[in-house]
């Protein structure tokens, strides 16, 4: 991958409602897609990624991502969030033969009460 | 999967000191990762540390700046030298099993740490 972009640095959302944090990635080869989520003062874990078939990925904590390659997007998606998603959530990309794995800037998700 | 202990969580330096952070894996892995995140930015890769060898480094970091130990597969060390205010940032270690298809990274709790 050559490039991860993350089109929101902050989506504030109230607690039980609909979220959905979008990423776009350019890569000349095929991708495996990643989904991190860092919560304060922690590392980084991951909540789902895609390698490939169904493009519909299910991961923790009721987090879905869709891939949709002639859009080259991995948004992220859960129908219901909590006061306890609140995170920076980073999107990723590695090539399939590739190396190193380039990282999104990051979508801070703030879940008010 | 991976557990990474990092040590420690997070300091307070003077500027002109270095600081040696600590990564260590409950098992054996092959390569390590060394990621730099300024505040309110995604995570830049600093550098790959192999055991047995040289680090490699990213463009716009070296050695004498960041030196890396790894001297075995379950431990390594970045060192940030001579620091200043703009080095203030969080510090991750991480770890890839590259030998398994589509695997995900493991991370470290960060090191945040503050130059003054």
């Amino acid at each position: 991958a050559q490039s991860v972009t993350q089109l929101d640095s902050q989506v504030p959302v109230f607690e039980e409602a609909p979220v959905e944090l979008r990423c776009n990635y350019s890569s000349s080869v095929s991708v495996y897609l990643f989904w991190y989520v860092q919560y304060p003062n922690q590392g980084l874990q991951l909540l789902l990624k895609y390698l490939s078939g169904s493009t519909l990925v299910k991961g923790i904590n009721g987090f879905e991502a869709e891939f949709n390659k002639s859009q080259t997007s991995f948004h992220l998606r859960k129908p219901s969030v909590h006061i306890s998603d609140t995170a920076e959530y980073f999107c990723a990309a590695e090539n399939t033969g590739g190396f190193k794995t380039i990282f999104g800037a990051g979508t801070r998700l703030f879940v008010k009460a | 999967s991976a557990v990474i202990s990092q040590k420690p969580s997070r300091d307070i330096c003077q500027r002109g000191t270095s600081l040696t952070i600590q990564c260590q894996v409950d098992s054996q892995v092959t390569m390590m990762f060394w990621y730099r995140q300024q505040p309110g930015q995604s995570l830049t890769l600093i550098a790959t540390a192999n055991q047995g060898s040289e680090a490699t480094y990213e463009s716009g970091f070296v050695i004498d700046k960041f030196p890396i130990s790894r001297p075995n597969l379950t431990f390594s060390t970045l060192t940030v030298s001579n620091m200043s205010p703009e080095d203030s940032s969080i510090y991750l270690c991480s770890v890839e099993d590259r030998g398994v298809v589509g695997t995900e990274a493991f991370f470290g709790q960060g090191t945040r740490l503050t130059v003054v």
